[in-house]
């Protein structure tokens, strides 16, 4: 299986700060197809998860353009700037490469 | 506005079965793969079970395989989860959701205990 390990656990961060999120995985999450199905979560407090990033780096549609995703193969990095209370939640990273599918453990970012 | 509306959740004993349902809108749901995805209380997420577009593949971790099975109505554009062999760590709310996350339901609390 693939593990996907997520640092850090968590985060203090004020509003209006910059942070970033790594997500490394234990192989490759290129796809055959040459994809990489390396996509970003957050799941605010008592809410469904909501995907803000698809395929590394593609935003979804309504998220702000302070999320952007980057990396490839098994190293992937989420930054958010400029921090906004509604950002606050957990962030997960989730590879649908490989079956099974599976979610880095979830960092949560909490207000300072 | 796509809906997602997971139901069928609840208290069950172990060793017991329990059958979820997702009703689908608002997207053409016979052309996306579906999935499962569980929540135990105050834990991340785990992906619990994949149907293809027309149902012929379905995919499971080892946690639920032979025990769980998904599947799917295009007609009615509904999904569903039947577990059986409930276990005390099959406890979690329960998420449906299209292809890979893009959409989810509010989810569903199944409770497995004597």
């Amino acid at each position: 299986d693939v593990v996907m390990t997520q640092t850090p656990p968590s985060l203090s961060v004020a509003i209006g700060q910059s942070v970033s999120i790594s997500c490394k995985s234990s192989q490759s999450l290129v796809y055959s197809d040459g994809k990489t199905y390396l996509h970003w979560l957050l799941q605010s407090s008592g809410r469904s998860p909501k995907r803000l990033i698809y395929q590394v780096s593609n935003l979804d549609s309504g998220v702000p353009d302070r999320f952007s995703g980057t990396g490839s193969q098994k190293d992937f990095t989420l930054k958010i700037s400029r921090v906004e209370a509604k950002d606050l939640g957990v962030y997960y990273c989730a590879q649908t490469t490989h079956f099974p599918w599976t979610f880095g453990g979830g960092t949560k970012l909490e207000l300072k | 506005e796509v809906q997602l509306v997971e139901s069928g959740g609840g208290l069950v004993q172990p060793g017991r079965s329990l059958k979820l349902s997702c009703a689908a809108s608002g997207f053409t749901f016979s052309n996306y793969y579906m999935a499962w995805v569980r929540q135990a209380p105050k834990k991340g997420l785990e992906w619990v079970a994949t149907i293809s577009t027309s149902g012929s593949r379905t995919y499971y971790p080892d946690s639920v395989k032979g025990r769980f099975t998904i599947s799917r109505d295009n007609a009615k554009s509904s999904l569903y989860l039947q577990m059986n062999s409930l276990k005390s760590e099959d406890t979690a709310t329960y998420y449906c959701a299209t292809g890979t996350y893009y959409h989810w339901g509010q989810g569903v609390m199944v409770t497995v205990s004597s």
